[in-house]
């Protein structure tokens, strides 16, 4: 099976700043690879689906790029309400893994 | 508006089963893939199992396979876990998911304890 790992796990920004996460599959993909957000207590949310749409009704200062083995999602300002924890998860025939998480504080 | 909620989470003993129920308003519910998602106590996220619009097709998590079973009934919009053999590691927050090129719809989880 793929495995899924973030860097990194966790970072402390300020509002306003360029925020990175990576995902790095373990070998190459060619299937939907998704972010979610997940605040504290809350059911995820999908954010970006096919690595790079936007899902519907979500700022446009998240963007998700990548291919092959390397794929990223970017906050472009980060605002105090983008606090949580994100998951990239891959979509294929026979499982949707998750990566590990990356915290955002 | 699309609303998934979850039912059925209880505390149980290891060995025992659950059937967790997932009630669906607000879309065409035998138009959509559903899952199964979970999420242990400060823990990531885990997918479970899916089952494709007609219910003919299921798929599961390694760790799961051979002891949990995804069903529907579409004539009553809902989506079912049975969770038999339960374990200490199946402790989580069990989420109804509406599945549309990504996890597109989470219900609010409802809570498997499974514990000596």
């Amino acid at each position: 099976d793929i495995q899924l790992t973030q860097s990194p796990a966790s970072l402390f920004a300020s509002v306003g700043d360029r925020v990175t996460i990576a995902c790095r599959a373990s070998e190459s993909i060619t299937s939907h690879l998704n972010w979610y957000q997940q605040k504290a207590g809350k059911a995820p949310r999908l954010l970006i689906f096919g690595t790079s749409s936007l899902q519907s009704g979500v700022p446009s200062r998240f963007s998700g790029s990548g291919s092959g083995t390397d794929f990223t999602l970017t906050i472009s300002s980060l605002q105090p309400e983008d606090s949580a924890t994100y998951y990239c998860q891959l979509t294929s025939s026979s499982s949707f893994t998750f990566g590990q998480g990356t915290k955002v504080e | 508006e699309v609303r998934l909620v979850e039912s059925g989470g209880a505390s149980v003993q290891p060995g025992e089963s659950l059937r967790l129920s997932c009630e669906a308003s607000g879309f065409k519910f035998r138009e959509y893939w559903m899952d199964w998602v979970r999420q242990a106590p400060g823990q990531g996220l885990e997918w479970v199992a899916h089952t494709n619009n007609d219910g003919r097709r299921k798929t599961y998590a390694d760790s799961v396979k051979g002891r949990f079973s995804i069903s529907r009934d579409n004539a009553r919009n809902r989506l079912y876990l049975q969770m038999n053999s339960l374990r200490v590691e199946d402790t989580a927050v069990y989420y109804c998911v509406r599945e549309n090129g990504g996890l597109e719809y989470c219900g609010p989880g409802t809570l498997v304890r499974v514990s000596p």
